[in-house]
């Protein structure tokens, strides 16, 4: 079955912190690997994606094909960074369908 | 340009009554996608269009929801009748087929309707 799943809840920082928001998954084939973010008021919107291989707003993902992982990190938190993340999946054949987990609220505190 | 645009934002309603959402594209999108999300969790796929034929309705409960999107552009999802469970945020979101067969392009999300069934 596919599933992605997002461990914490809830993940609280210090401003200048390192941050690792963590995702794992459960899909036979070759995924395509999102992170998706809200931001307070705001609407969901793509942060980044595996086959980019870029670092949006200081954050990066790497597909983990062995562990099934796609943990997003940055190396210094802002306040600014706190919002929703979601982590999702899009299987191989891509039907456009996305599997999201649970998302994870990540708390930059000054 | 105002990106997908959803309405009503809001709808509070009683159980067994008809309810309907509203949804237009980011224009020159042929793909529209139905989301819905519970308190707490991600959002999941109810139904995926492909211009105005759906191609992916398996999670759509069909005894009771139901969707068109005529022309396709706009779309509505409609449920009949409405029960306590419904309660939760529907997601719009749209994309442009990518070049390669079987890509598709990022998905850009509307604000949400929320609807509480009470």
């Amino acid at each position: 079955a596919q599933r992605v799943t997002q461990p914490e809840k809830l993940l609280s920082v210090f401003k200048g912190a390192p941050v690792e928001l963590k995702c794992n998954y459960s899909y036979s084939g070759s995924p395509e690997l999102f992170w998706y973010v809200q931001y307070s008021r705001q609407r969901l919107q793509l942060l980044l994606r595996h086959i980019s291989r870029e670092s949006i707003k200081g954050f990066t993902a790497d597909l983990n094909k062995g562990e099934t992982s796609f943990h997003l990190k940055k190396p210094f938190a802002q306040e600014e960074d706190s919002a929703m993340y979601y982590c999702a999946l899009s299987g191989s054949g891509n039907t456009g369908k996305l599997i999201f987990g649970q998302g994870t609220t990540l708390q930059v505190k000054p | 340009e105002a990106g997908v645009v959803q309405s009503p934002r809001y709808k509070i309603i009683e159980k067994k009554q008809p309810v309907a959402f509203w949804c237009n594209p980011i224009s020159g999108h042929n793909t529209l996608y139905w989301y819905r999300q519970n308190l707490g969790q991600g959002p999941e796929l109810l139904i995926r269009y492909e211009n105005e034929e759906a191609v992916d309705d398996s999670q759509l409960p069909k005894d009771r929801f139901s969707a068109e999107r005529l022309k396709g552009v706009d779309s509505t999802l409609k449920i009949q009748p409405a029960e306590l469970g419904d309660s939760a945020v529907y997601l719009c979101a749209s994309s442009s087929r990518g070049l390669a067969e079987g890509h598709y392009n990022e998905q850009f999300f509307g604000p949400g309707t929320r609807l509480t069934v009470l």
